[in-house]
């Protein structure tokens, strides 16, 4: 199935360092979702994007929904060792017969070095 | 509030046989999706249940089916399984507005297939 185009595939920073990460796709999304999981759990949802241009911030999160509905980014500033895991975004299309699944980026594999 | 709940947490199969797994939702909450995780084709959507029916459907052979109960529980079931079914199993509830769906997940249920 179709997946989005999440980079990168890993991080290996300094505690207190600032991360970016994003996400592509050649179709449009009505919403953009930012999870964390953690081994051996299920995702958890950091942050949800509902509108074109939408810049939303959750703590020391912070994602945007780009203009073309093709692209969402998300920033953790200043990170701390719990911020370790896996991230993945996800796009959700809309239509009459309501929300489709969920289409996940392969993750960004997030590591932090003392 | 009490989030969603998967059991069991852990299964081991052999080839061949069926597998029910099941899901209850947060409380209120009245779709349920399914999703299939796995390292080589990461988080892949199986299907969507919202008020007893199915409305998605990903991109997976008829083996894999599901039903949801009036108080929204879910099961997922697989048939004659396959060591590629080997994955983690993941359940997502939400309370569809028709637009906007933001999916909450649990923990998962690891099928391991011998």
């Amino acid at each position: 199935g179709q997946q989005l185009n999440q980079s990168p595939q890993s991080m290996f920073i300094q505690e207190g360092e600032d991360v970016s990460m994003n996400c592509t796709s050649s179709s449009i999304f009505n919403t953009w979702l930012w999870y964390k999981q953690d081994p051996g759990e299920g995702p958890v949802l950091l942050i949800a994007l509902y509108k074109a241009g939408e810049l939303t911030s959750n703590g020391r999160l912070t994602a945007q929904f780009g203009i073309t509905r093709k692209d969402s980014f998300l920033n953790i500033s200043a990170s701390i060792p719990s911020d370790v895991g896996i991230y993945f975004c996800a796009g959700q299309r809309s239509s009459g017969g309501g929300a489709d699944g969920l289409t996940f980026g392969k993750g960004t594999h997030l590591i932090i070095q003392p | 509030k009490a989030g969603v709940t998967q059991t069991p947490r852990y299964l081991i199969k052999t080839r061949g046989q069926q597998v029910t797994l099941s899901c209850s939702p947060i409380s209120g909450h009245r779709s349920v999706s399914w999703y299939q995780q796995t390292p080589g084709q990461g988080l892949q959507f199986l299907f969507e249940y919202f008020s007893e029916t199915q409305r998605n459907k990903g991109n997976f052979p008829g083996r894999f089916s599901g039903r949801q109960f009036s108080n929204s529980r879910s099961e997922m079931n697989v048939s004659t399984l396959e060591l590629g079914d080997s994955a983690l199993y993941l359940c997502a509830s939400s309370f569809p507005t028709g637009v906007t769906d933001t999916q909450y997940f649990g923990p998962g249920t690891r099928l391991t297939v011998l």
